[in-house]
This record gives structure tokens, sequence and C-alpha cells, in this order.
């Protein structure tokens, strides 16, 4: 079985700040990894993915995330946010488990920029 | 761009009613999905399907609830008889293989009086 922890429920920033949001994750088998973002009242939008190759990959906003095996942590960071950014940021990690492949989100990020 | 639709937006029923939530994939996919985010949780997995069949389930996809794909097109979640907990914003995905990214579609809020 896979699980996801968001190590922060809140994290407020000033615009143009820079910020990095935590996930870590637990899995006996190879496991791929997202980041989503869910403006309020919308539904999820892909920010970024590793599938496999390169460690740090690039989304879209600006944002970027590094897989690291070792510390099976996924973190997602950005160089300077925008207000725009104020969202909610969800880790999920898709693993083949006997049934099938199934996604696992985490409890969410909430990141609050402010002016 | 390709993108997943789902019907209605909203959706209000009576506790005990039954309900089909409608998503459209997109086309070229095989694998879809239901998950449900219950107002300021997280999102939760209910169930993956390919090849007609259920592929993975969870604990929370009880006997009453059930998926379907009628035709080429639609892939459907009917709750038989909706309890309060029920109430939450349903999101159906669809996936071109089931490793690669899942586009979400914009979600149904499904409340149950």
């Amino acid at each position: 079985a896979q699980s996801v922890t968001q190590l922060d429920s809140q994290v407020p920033v000033f615009e143009e700040a820079p910020v990095e949001l935590r996930c870590n994750y637990s899995s006996s088998v190879s496991v791929y990894l997202f980041w989503y973002v869910q403006y309020p009242n919308q539904g999820l939008q892909l920010l970024l993915k590793y599938l496999s190759g390169s460690t740090l990959v690039k989304g879209i906003n600006g944002f970027e995330a590094e897989f690291n095996k070792s510390q099976t942590s996924f973190h997602l960071r950005k160089p300077s946010v925008h207000i725009s950014d104020t969202a909610e940021y969800f880790c999920a990690v898709s693993a083949l488990n006997t049934g099938g492949f199934k996604t696992i989100f985490g409890a969410g990020t909430r990141l609050f920029v402010k002016a | 761009e390709p993108e997943v639709t789902q019907t209605p937006s909203h959706q209000v029923t009576q506790m005990g009613q039954e309900v089909i939530l409608r998503c459209v994939p997109i086309s070229n996919h095989l694998y879809f999905y239901w998950y449900r985010q219950i107002l300021g949780q997280k999102v939760e997995f209910l169930v993956s399907f390919y090849n007609n069949e259920i592929s993975e389930k969870s604990e929370i996809f009880d006997d009453q609830f059930s998926v379907e794909r009628p035709d080429g097109s639609n892939f459907t979640l009917k709750i038989r008889s909706t309890k309060l907990e029920d109430s939450a914003m349903y999101f159906c995905a669809s996936s071109t293989t089931s490793t690669y990214e899942q586009y979400f579609g914009p979600g149904t809020r499904l409340t149950v009086t």
C-alpha cells in the first residue's frame, strides 16, 4: 500500500518570497509522483509529474519539484510566488497494486500568499 | 485541448434517492476513475475501471456504488440510496495508461439533504 504525507497543512508566505511545500511518501513498489493545484471551487489541475529520468521536474506556473528516492520525498518549490498562487496543493502517488493502479492523494497544503 | 467533462455541475438530492453522475473521458483514454472530496478534506480514490470492469476500488466504494460505461463515450457513477455523508465533490478522471497522468474533470458537487 502507498501513503502520502504533506507535512504542512497551511503555508503563509509573502508575495515574491520563495516557497517549498513538502511531501513524503511510502510505498513498497515503484511509484509515479504528481503535484496538483486546486483553486477555490474548481477542479484539479496538474502542476507537474515525475515518471522517470531526471529527478528535477519543472511544471507550469514556475513550479518545480525534486524526487528524492532515498528520502522518499517530492517537495514542490517556487522561487518567487504571486498572489495568484494562493490555492490548495495536493501531492499524489500512483502505483500498481494487486487490483490495478490507484492514485493516493495527500491531505493538501493551503498556500496563502500575502501582499 | 481535449478535456474530461462532467455533468451536472451541481446535483441536489434527497436522502435515499438514487443519483447518477456522468462523465465523458478523453476519447483515446483507456483507464477511468472516480474520486471524491468531502468539503475541506482531501481527495479520496473511489474506483478505477479498465476494459469494462473494475480494476481497483477503495473501502469507500461499497455496494451502494456502481460504475458503468454504457456506451463508447460515457462513464457513470451511480449511488443507489444516497446518505447525508455522500455529500461531496465527485471527480472523474481518465488516462491513456494507468501509469501516466490522470486528467481530471471539473467535478460534480453532490448535495444530499
